[in-house]
Protein backbone atom coordinates (compact mmCIF):
# COMPACT_ATOMS: atom_id res chain seq x y z
CA UNK A 1 0.00 0.00 0.00
CA UNK A 2 1.26 3.65 -0.64
CA UNK A 3 2.20 5.82 1.98
CA UNK A 4 2.96 9.20 2.59
CA UNK A 5 4.43 10.98 5.58
CA UNK A 6 4.87 14.07 6.31
CA UNK A 7 6.89 16.01 9.22
CA UNK A 8 6.79 18.23 11.00
CA UNK A 9 2.94 18.47 11.52
CA UNK A 10 3.78 21.99 12.11
CA UNK A 11 6.49 24.18 11.83
CA UNK A 12 6.78 27.96 12.96
CA UNK A 13 9.66 30.27 11.66
CA UNK A 14 10.36 33.84 11.86
CA UNK A 15 10.05 35.98 8.63
CA UNK A 16 13.44 35.54 7.17
CA UNK A 17 14.16 31.95 8.73
CA UNK A 18 14.57 29.34 5.67
CA UNK A 19 13.69 25.69 6.38
CA UNK A 20 12.79 22.80 4.86
CA UNK A 21 9.74 20.40 4.89
CA UNK A 22 9.91 16.85 4.07
CA UNK A 23 7.44 14.09 2.63
CA UNK A 24 8.81 10.10 2.72
CA UNK A 25 6.73 7.82 0.59
CA UNK A 26 6.71 4.22 -0.04
CA UNK A 27 4.89 3.60 -3.35
CA UNK A 28 5.91 0.67 -5.98
CA UNK A 29 6.54 3.14 -9.08
CA UNK A 30 6.46 6.02 -8.70
CA UNK A 31 5.05 8.28 -11.50
CA UNK A 32 4.82 11.84 -9.59
CA UNK A 33 5.46 13.18 -6.23
CA UNK A 34 3.16 16.51 -5.87
CA UNK A 35 3.30 19.65 -3.77
CA UNK A 36 0.11 21.70 -2.84
CA UNK A 37 -0.39 24.70 -0.87
CA UNK A 38 -4.00 24.85 1.29
CA UNK A 39 -4.95 28.43 2.80
CA UNK A 40 -8.04 28.11 5.77
CA UNK A 41 -11.40 27.25 4.15
CA UNK A 42 -10.03 26.85 0.27
CA UNK A 43 -9.15 23.99 -1.92
CA UNK A 44 -5.46 22.93 -2.36
CA UNK A 45 -3.07 25.19 -4.78
CA UNK A 46 -0.89 23.61 -7.44
CA UNK A 47 3.05 24.02 -6.78
CA UNK A 48 5.06 21.10 -8.25
CA UNK A 49 5.28 17.95 -10.15
CA UNK A 50 8.15 15.89 -9.70
CA UNK A 51 9.10 12.96 -11.82
CA UNK A 52 12.36 11.17 -11.20
CA UNK A 53 15.00 11.59 -8.66
CA UNK A 54 17.31 14.21 -8.57
CA UNK A 55 15.16 16.10 -10.28
CA UNK A 56 14.47 20.00 -8.71
CA UNK A 57 11.69 23.02 -9.29
CA UNK A 58 11.61 26.23 -8.22
CA UNK A 59 9.04 29.06 -7.61
CA UNK A 60 9.57 32.25 -5.53
CA UNK A 61 10.84 31.04 -2.55
CA UNK A 62 10.03 27.51 -2.72
CA UNK A 63 12.19 24.60 -4.02
CA UNK A 64 11.41 21.10 -4.51
CA UNK A 65 13.68 18.46 -4.65
CA UNK A 66 13.20 14.53 -5.02
CA UNK A 67 14.95 11.46 -3.95
CA UNK A 68 14.35 7.99 -4.17
CA UNK A 69 12.64 7.75 -0.74
CA UNK A 70 11.33 11.45 0.05
CA UNK A 71 10.76 14.91 -1.64
CA UNK A 72 11.88 18.07 0.52
CA UNK A 73 10.00 21.43 0.20
CA UNK A 74 12.91 24.43 0.67
CA UNK A 75 11.67 27.85 1.88
CA UNK A 76 13.97 30.72 1.36
CA UNK A 77 13.37 33.46 3.65
CA UNK A 78 9.49 33.02 3.84
CA UNK A 79 7.25 35.59 4.66
CA UNK A 80 4.22 36.05 6.60
CA UNK A 81 2.09 35.11 3.52
CA UNK A 82 3.54 32.11 3.23
CA UNK A 83 1.93 30.58 5.81
CA UNK A 84 0.04 27.76 4.95
CA UNK A 85 -0.67 24.25 5.01
CA UNK A 86 1.50 22.21 2.35
CA UNK A 87 0.73 19.28 1.17
CA UNK A 88 2.77 16.14 -0.37
CA UNK A 89 0.99 13.50 -2.77
CA UNK A 90 2.15 10.47 -5.02
CA UNK A 91 0.96 9.13 -7.85
CA UNK A 92 2.05 5.47 -8.44
CA UNK A 93 0.20 5.02 -12.16
CA UNK A 94 -0.98 1.56 -13.63
CA UNK A 95 -4.69 1.02 -12.72
CA UNK A 96 -4.65 4.26 -10.19
CA UNK A 97 -6.21 6.03 -12.73
CA UNK A 98 -4.75 9.04 -11.32
CA UNK A 99 -5.63 8.64 -7.74
CA UNK A 100 -2.99 10.16 -5.77
CA UNK A 101 -1.85 9.21 -1.75
CA UNK A 102 -1.28 12.67 0.43
CA UNK A 103 0.31 12.79 3.58
CA UNK A 104 -1.49 14.77 6.17
CA UNK A 105 0.62 18.15 5.56
CA UNK A 106 2.76 20.46 7.51
CA UNK A 107 0.90 23.67 8.75
CA UNK A 108 3.72 26.43 8.58
CA UNK A 109 3.53 29.46 10.14
CA UNK A 110 5.55 32.44 9.43
CA UNK A 111 5.49 35.08 12.29
CA UNK A 112 6.57 38.66 11.33
CA UNK B 1 -4.08 28.11 -16.62
CA UNK B 2 -5.89 24.87 -15.35
CA UNK B 3 -8.53 26.45 -13.33
CA UNK B 4 -11.19 24.57 -11.46
CA UNK B 5 -14.56 26.42 -9.87
CA UNK B 6 -16.97 24.82 -7.97
CA UNK B 7 -20.69 26.05 -7.47
CA UNK B 8 -21.99 26.72 -4.91
CA UNK B 9 -19.10 28.17 -2.28
CA UNK B 10 -21.43 27.46 0.53
CA UNK B 11 -24.39 26.06 0.62
CA UNK B 12 -27.22 25.58 4.18
CA UNK B 13 -29.77 22.89 3.97
CA UNK B 14 -32.55 21.73 5.91
CA UNK B 15 -31.88 17.82 6.88
CA UNK B 16 -33.75 15.49 4.51
CA UNK B 17 -33.17 17.74 1.52
CA UNK B 18 -30.59 16.93 -1.58
CA UNK B 19 -27.58 19.19 -2.34
CA UNK B 20 -26.02 19.37 -5.89
CA UNK B 21 -22.10 20.51 -6.06
CA UNK B 22 -21.13 21.36 -9.47
CA UNK B 23 -17.32 21.17 -10.81
CA UNK B 24 -16.17 22.77 -13.62
CA UNK B 25 -13.10 22.38 -15.53
CA UNK B 26 -13.00 26.12 -17.16
CA UNK B 27 -9.58 26.10 -19.94
CA UNK B 28 -8.90 22.62 -20.02
CA UNK B 29 -10.67 19.27 -20.84
CA UNK B 30 -10.53 17.32 -17.64
CA UNK B 31 -10.02 12.90 -18.63
CA UNK B 32 -10.44 12.18 -14.61
CA UNK B 33 -12.37 14.14 -11.87
CA UNK B 34 -12.01 13.50 -8.79
CA UNK B 35 -14.34 14.32 -5.11
CA UNK B 36 -12.95 14.65 -1.69
CA UNK B 37 -14.20 15.72 1.80
CA UNK B 38 -12.53 17.30 4.12
CA UNK B 39 -12.93 17.47 7.83
CA UNK B 40 -11.38 20.10 10.16
CA UNK B 41 -7.57 19.86 10.47
CA UNK B 42 -7.44 17.07 8.37
CA UNK B 43 -5.97 16.12 4.93
CA UNK B 44 -8.11 14.98 2.14
CA UNK B 45 -10.49 11.87 1.76
CA UNK B 46 -10.98 10.31 -1.16
CA UNK B 47 -14.66 9.84 -1.84
CA UNK B 48 -14.68 9.09 -5.65
CA UNK B 49 -13.01 9.06 -9.08
CA UNK B 50 -15.08 10.30 -12.00
CA UNK B 51 -14.36 9.49 -16.00
CA UNK B 52 -16.55 11.01 -18.63
CA UNK B 53 -19.30 9.15 -19.79
CA UNK B 54 -19.19 6.65 -16.95
CA UNK B 55 -19.60 5.71 -13.66
CA UNK B 56 -17.68 6.85 -10.72
CA UNK B 57 -15.03 4.53 -8.61
CA UNK B 58 -16.04 5.12 -5.26
CA UNK B 59 -14.01 4.53 -2.34
CA UNK B 60 -14.90 2.01 0.69
CA UNK B 61 -17.11 3.04 3.31
CA UNK B 62 -18.68 5.94 0.69
CA UNK B 63 -21.84 5.36 0.29
CA UNK B 64 -22.56 5.48 -3.39
CA UNK B 65 -26.29 6.20 -3.19
CA UNK B 66 -25.86 9.02 -1.12
CA UNK B 67 -23.09 10.63 -3.05
CA UNK B 68 -24.28 10.58 -6.85
CA UNK B 69 -21.66 11.30 -8.81
CA UNK B 70 -22.31 12.66 -12.92
CA UNK B 71 -19.44 12.92 -15.31
CA UNK B 72 -21.88 14.50 -18.03
CA UNK B 73 -19.05 15.82 -20.07
CA UNK B 74 -15.20 16.60 -19.86
CA UNK B 75 -15.67 19.81 -18.14
CA UNK B 76 -18.37 18.88 -15.56
CA UNK B 77 -18.88 16.83 -12.70
CA UNK B 78 -21.65 17.09 -10.32
CA UNK B 79 -21.73 15.80 -6.83
CA UNK B 80 -25.60 15.09 -5.34
CA UNK B 81 -25.57 14.99 -1.59
CA UNK B 82 -29.04 13.09 -1.39
CA UNK B 83 -30.95 13.07 1.76
CA UNK B 84 -28.80 14.88 3.70
CA UNK B 85 -27.93 14.93 7.33
CA UNK B 86 -26.41 17.34 9.72
CA UNK B 87 -23.36 14.07 9.88
CA UNK B 88 -22.78 15.21 5.96
CA UNK B 89 -21.99 18.80 6.74
CA UNK B 90 -18.45 19.33 5.71
CA UNK B 91 -15.84 20.66 3.10
CA UNK B 92 -16.12 19.16 -0.37
CA UNK B 93 -13.39 19.49 -2.62
CA UNK B 94 -13.37 18.35 -6.57
CA UNK B 95 -10.41 18.44 -8.75
CA UNK B 96 -9.93 17.51 -12.25
CA UNK B 97 -6.77 16.19 -14.07
CA UNK B 98 -5.68 15.47 -17.02
CA UNK B 99 -4.18 11.51 -17.03
CA UNK B 100 -0.77 11.99 -19.39
CA UNK B 101 -1.33 8.00 -20.11
CA UNK B 102 -0.87 5.37 -17.50
CA UNK B 103 2.29 5.79 -17.22
CA UNK B 104 2.31 9.42 -17.34
CA UNK B 105 1.96 11.72 -14.43
CA UNK B 106 -1.40 13.14 -13.15
CA UNK B 107 -1.69 16.34 -11.90
CA UNK B 108 -4.78 17.57 -10.25
CA UNK B 109 -6.06 20.60 -10.10
CA UNK B 110 -8.48 21.70 -7.37
CA UNK B 111 -11.68 23.69 -7.19
CA UNK B 112 -12.30 26.21 -3.98
CA UNK B 113 -14.27 24.07 -2.40
CA UNK B 114 -18.28 23.98 -1.36
CA UNK B 115 -18.76 24.52 2.74
CA UNK B 116 -21.71 22.12 3.41
CA UNK B 117 -23.56 22.74 6.36
CA UNK B 118 -27.24 20.65 7.00
CA UNK B 119 -29.23 21.68 9.53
Amino acid sequence: EDQVTQSPEALRLQEGESSSLNCSYTVSGLRGLFWYRQDPGKGPEFLFTLYSAGEEKEKERLKATLTKKESFLHITAPKPEDSATYLCAVYAGGTSYGKLTFGQGTILTVHP
Amino acid sequence: GAVVSQHPSWVICKSGTSVKIECRSLDFQATTMFWYRQFPKQSLMLMATSNEGSKATYEQGVEKDKFLINHASLTLSTLTVTSAHPEDSSFYICSASILAGLLGGATQYFGPGTRLLVL
